[in-house]
């Protein structure tokens, strides 16, 4: 099994750009999520889904936009790049279940840098 | 608000010497608690979790983790590292009334020979 996959690994935007980072996963999971990675700051939830059509904001869900129409694909898009965003982006995801007791698997990342 | 605080940002340590990396958590209820691997370029990857039961818990790669619920604390430890252990370490809590995970901002872990 693959996990999870993100593409592109790294991408340069220029400021006002728009771009979908990618992310797919071959596990059957019901969750999804984005996160942010930035120094000193560790990981931010950007959105987060429970399943098919189902998406809901984290802690920094402006200037990001998702949706989920399969189980196994949750694509981040920036409708409007700015350098605030330059960051490293992770996609996770897990079995689903009642409470926050959900071991995540995270894909590789995807460096993205603004102009 | 779920909040995990991890007061030191980088430790470096002797190849050999013992470990600990300090995380404390903000939450109501009992939390899940986890800790997280970064290596340099990947992913993260799951060293151990809390989620009830024995306090101390036991992980890959010869980590285990303290929780005390007095103290709000849940340390990582190995008795020996090695210079494959340098790498960035995230503790993290999971919200039981929901599905999100909180990240600490990580400590950077430096071996030296």
């Amino acid at each position: 099994n693959a996990g999870v996959t993100q593409t592109p690994k790294f991408q340069v935007l220029k400021t006002g750009q728009s771009m979908t980072l990618q992310c797919a996963q071959d596990m059957n999971h019901e969750y999804m999520s984005w996160y942010r990675q930035d120094p000193g700051m560790g990981l931010r939830l950007i959105h987060y889904s429970v399943g098919a059509g189902i998406t809901d904001q984290g802690e920094v869900p402006n200037g990001y936009n998702v949706s989920r129409s399969t189980t196994e694909d949750f694509p981040l898009r920036l409708l409007s790049a700015a350098p605030s965003q330059t960051s490293v982006y992770f996609c996770a995801s897990t079995v689903t279940s009642l409470s926050g007791a959900n071991v995540l698997t995270f894909g590789a990342g995807s460096r993205l840098t603004v102009l | 608000a779920q909040s995990v605080t991890q007061p030191d940002i980088h430790i470096t340590v002797s190849e050999g010497a013992s470990l600990e990396l300090r995380c404390n958590y903000s939450y109501g209820a009992t939390p899940y608690l986890f800790w997280y691997v970064q290596s340099p370029g990947q992913g993260l990857q799951l060293l151990l979790k809390y989620f009830s039961g024995d306090t101390l818990v036991q992980g890959i790669k010869g980590f285990e983790a303290e929780f005390k619920r007095s103290q709000s604390s849940f340390n990582l430890r190995k008795p020996s590292v090695h210079w494959s252990d340098a790498a960035e370490y995230f503790c993290a809590v999971g919200d039981t009334g929901g599905f999100k995970t909180i990240f600490g901002a990580g400590t950077r872990l430096f071996v030296k020979a």
